[in-house]
């Protein structure tokens, strides 16, 4: 059954850096395009980032291009977001979620983490 | 970006009864849909994927259909581990992007 664990989240402040994790396992992870998604607390379902299985391509929500960064180690089967200069409005739950193929067009996303909490606040 | 609807926003029903969600997206998407199930607390699920597609596993009480800018989920027997949020979320177009959602409860 495929694994996908979240952690890094936590309590931040306005400005502030954290970087997220997911380990993934039971699936060969440089296969699949990867991605994370959040949602803030009460809210809706909002994409952030996506990166194909190998790796070398991107993309991201206007939200967070530029503050964001998708990345993934595929010797250690973890995928990583590191977020900067975030913003009371990042507060959400992040879910890691794994796509049926190597790419992110027209794929779905076929299974989820239980997701991390991010809170900015001061 | 592709602006996804829901409709109802959410709806009470029987146990057994059908219940049918509408989704529409802002421009055509071919069948590029997948329909969610998020239970309280819990990550999103996978329920169906290019709009009519049963991923393995879920029950058959499940079903999808449409193409282009119209789509419709249904339950055709709603139970009470059914109780959840679904969202649709179209995947032709970058940035994917999800339908507000459809809170169904029991009456």
């Amino acid at each position: 059954e495929v694994q996908l664990l979240e952690s890094g989240g936590g309590l931040v402040q306005p400005g502030g850096s954290l970087r997220l994790s997911c380990a993934a396992s039971e699936f060969t992870f440089s296969n699949h395009a990867m991605s994370w998604v959040r949602q803030a607390p009460g809210k809706g379902l909002e994409w952030v980032s996506a990166t194909t299985g190998s790796g070398g391509s991107t993309y991201y929500a206007d939200s967070v291009k530029g503050r964001f960064t998708i990345s993934r180690d595929n010797s250690k089967n973890t995928l990583y977001l590191q977020m900067n200069s975030l913003r009371a409005e990042d507060t959400a739950v992040y879910y890691c979620a794994k796509y049926d193929s190597s790419s992110y067009y027209y794929s779905t996303l076929e299974n989820w983490g239980q997701g991390t909490l991010v809170t900015v606040s001061s | 970006d592709i602006q996804m609807t829901q409709s109802p926003s959410s709806l009470s029903a029987s146990v057994g009864d059908r219940v049918t969600i509408t989704c529409q997206a802002s421009q055509h998407i071919n069948n590029y849909l997948t329909w969610f199930q998020q239970k309280p607390g819990k990550a999103p699920q996978l329920l169906i994927y290019d709009a009519s597609n049963l991923k393995t596993g879920v029950p058959s009480r499940f079903s999808g259909s449409g193409s282009g800018t119209d789509f419709t989920f249904t339950i055709s027997s709603l139970q009470p581990e059914d109780i959840a949020t679904y969202y649709c979320q179209q995947y032709n177009n970058l940035p994917p992007t999800f339908g507000p959602g459809t809170k169904v409860d029991i009456k």
